[in-house]
C-alpha cells in the first residue's frame, strides 16, 4: 500500500511570493492534517481536513490556508512568504485517531 | 493551552533499556502517541495508548496514567538503528487528527 505522498520534496521561494504545496494520504485515509516543522518551534499543528472540510486550525496567520479534495488529496498555501515560513511542511493522514502517518515533507526555503 | 513535557536528550549503550518520560497539560486530553523521526526523515507512527496501561510492540512499549498525566515510551534491547528524535504527542478529541507535540527527545545509541 502506498504511503503518504508530498510534493514537491525541495522549493525555494522569495520574500513575498506564495507557495502550494501538494499531499495524496494513504488510500482510504479521509482525515489528513498538516504540520510545520523547525529547530525551534519543533513540530505545529497547521490544520486538518476531513470530507472536504477544514476540522481543525492552529494558531498561525491567515497567509496559511488549506483545502481538500473529494478524492482526498490535500493541498496548503502560504501567500506573502516571509522568511520566517522557512521550515519543514509535513502532511499526516489518518484513519484511526492518534495513528497518523506522515510524508516526507516539502522543505520550503524563503530566501 | 497545551504543552508536553520530554527530556531534551537521553544516552544508552546497545543493549540496554531507556525509558522516555512524557508529562503533558492539556485543557482536552484523548490520549498519547509517539513517534520516531531520524535525522533527515519523516516521523514514524510508533504506538498510541488511548486507555491507561501498558502497550507492548515488539522491542517498544508506551505507557500511560491519565491520573498522573504522565506517559513514557519504553525501547528494550536498543539498537544503533534507534538513535533518533523521539516525539509525544497528545490527541486532544477522539473525532479529530490534531496532534500536540512534544519539543522531543534525541536518543543517542553507543556501541
Amino acid at each position: 500500500k502506498a504511503g503518504v505522498t508530498q510534493t514537491p520534496r525541495y522549493l525555494i521561494k522569495t520574500r513575498g511570493q506564495q507557495v502550494t504545496l501538494s499531499c495524496s494520504p494513504i488510500s482510504g485515509h479521509r482525515s489528513v492534517s498538516w504540520y510545520q516543522q523547525t529547530p525551534g518551534q519543533g513540530l505545529q499543528f497547521l490544520f486538518e481536513y476531513f470530507s472536504e472540510t477544514q476540522r481543525n486550525k492552529g494558531n498561525f496567520p491567515g497567509r496559511f490556508s488549506g483545502r481538500q479534495f473529494s478524492n482526498s488529496r490535500s493541498e496548503m498555501n502560504v501567500s506573502t512568504l516571509e522568511l520566517g515560513d522557512s521550515a519543514l511542511y509535513l502532511c499526516a493522514s489518518s484513519l484511526v485517531a492518534g495513528e497518523a502517518f506522515f510524508g516526507q515533507g516539502t522543505r520550503l526555503t524563503v530566501v | 493551552g497545551q504543552s508536553l513535557e520530554q527530556p531534551s536528550e537521553v544516552t544508552a549503550v546497545e543493549g540496554a533499556i531507556v525509558q522516555i518520560n512524557c508529562t503533558y497539560q492539556t485543557s482536552g486530553f484523548y490520549g498519547l502517541s509517539w513517534y520516531q523521526q531520524h535525522d533527515g526523515g519523516a516521523p514514524t507512527f510508533l504506538s498510541y495508548n488511548g486507555l491507561d496501561g501498558l502497550e507492548e510492540t515488539g522491542r517498544f512499549s508506551s505507557f500511560l496514567s491519565r491520573s498522573d498525566s504522565y506517559g513514557y515510551l519504553l525501547l528494550q534491547e536498543l539498537q544503533m538503528k534507534d538513535s533518533a528524535s523521539y516525539f509525544c504527542a497528545a490527541l486532544g478529541s477522539g473525532n479529530t487528527g490534531k496532534l500536540i507535540f512534544g519539543q522531543g527527545t534525541t536518543l543517542q545509541v553507543k556501541p
